[in-house]
């Protein structure tokens, strides 16, 4: 499986737009890469996924860039409930979890 | 909405007990999966499962064991606890994989099990 690099933390103003890197320089062509935030005492949520070309839906974006070796999730608008660890995680047949990113949303 | 529930949010035991913990899930979802989870490491897989009494070793399995008599139900076992099993548990449940590639859909997690062994 792919591994995954993630900056350890970040911070967001509240009403702004979080973009949340992650590095996947080892993917291969058929692998799907896939965004999860877990939120202080609860089980990990899903979010997004994509293959190739950018996704969105009613949580978030992502960007996936041409040679898919990096991608980025937006958030557009981030909230004080945001404030979640965000994993990034390439899934080819088992789900290892890294430390993720920690962002907090500020007033 | 997916549920997948887990039997306990707090569980006490101590070393040298046999523990079980019972995961649950309303989907009909193939694929489930036992995670544990601590601080600095991340979420670690133990063991998932993608069929009735199919079972897969994931990165940690060493200490552990797991059962799946029915597609819904999916149990850890720690056989005889130790101190260094003290973690959060977290159990998770998806489809099948996306055809060729292997990849498994979007997993859908419970709230979890904290364990502290004494």
């Amino acid at each position: 499986d792919a591994k995954t690099t993630q900056p350890t933390s970040m911070d967001c103003a509240e009403g702004r737009a979080a973009n949340l890197p992650c590095n996947h320089s080892t993917i291969s062509g058929n692998e799907y890469v896939y965004w999860y935030r877990q939120i202080h005492s609860q089980g990990p949520q899903y979010i997004i996924h994509g293959l190739k070309n950018n996704e969105t839906n009613e949580m978030a974006s992502l960007i996936i860039t041409e040679d898919r070796k990096s991608s980025t999730l937006i958030l557009p608008h981030a909230t004080l409930r945001d404030t979640a660890v965000y994993y990034c995680i390439v899934n080819a047949g088992k789900s290892t979890f890294g430390d993720g990113t920690t962002l907090t949303v500020k007033p | 909405d997916v549920k997948v529930t887990q039997s306990s949010r707090y569980l006490v035991k101590r070393t040298g007990e046999k523990v079980f913990l019972e995961c649950v899930q309303d989907m009909d979802h193939e694929n489930m999966f036992w995670y544990r989870q601590d601080p600095g490491l991340g979420l670690r897989l133990i063991y998932f499962s993608y069929d009735v009494k199919m079972k897969e070793k994931g990165d940690i399995p060493e200490g552990y064991s797991v059962s799946r008599e029915k597609k819904e139900r999916f149990s850890l076992i720690l056989e005889s606890a130790s101190t260094n099993q003290t973690s959060m548990y977290l159990c998770a449940s998806s489809l099948v994989g996306r055809g060729t590639s292997g990849s498994f859909h979007e997993q859908f997690f419970g709230p979890g099990t904290r364990l502290t062994v004494l």
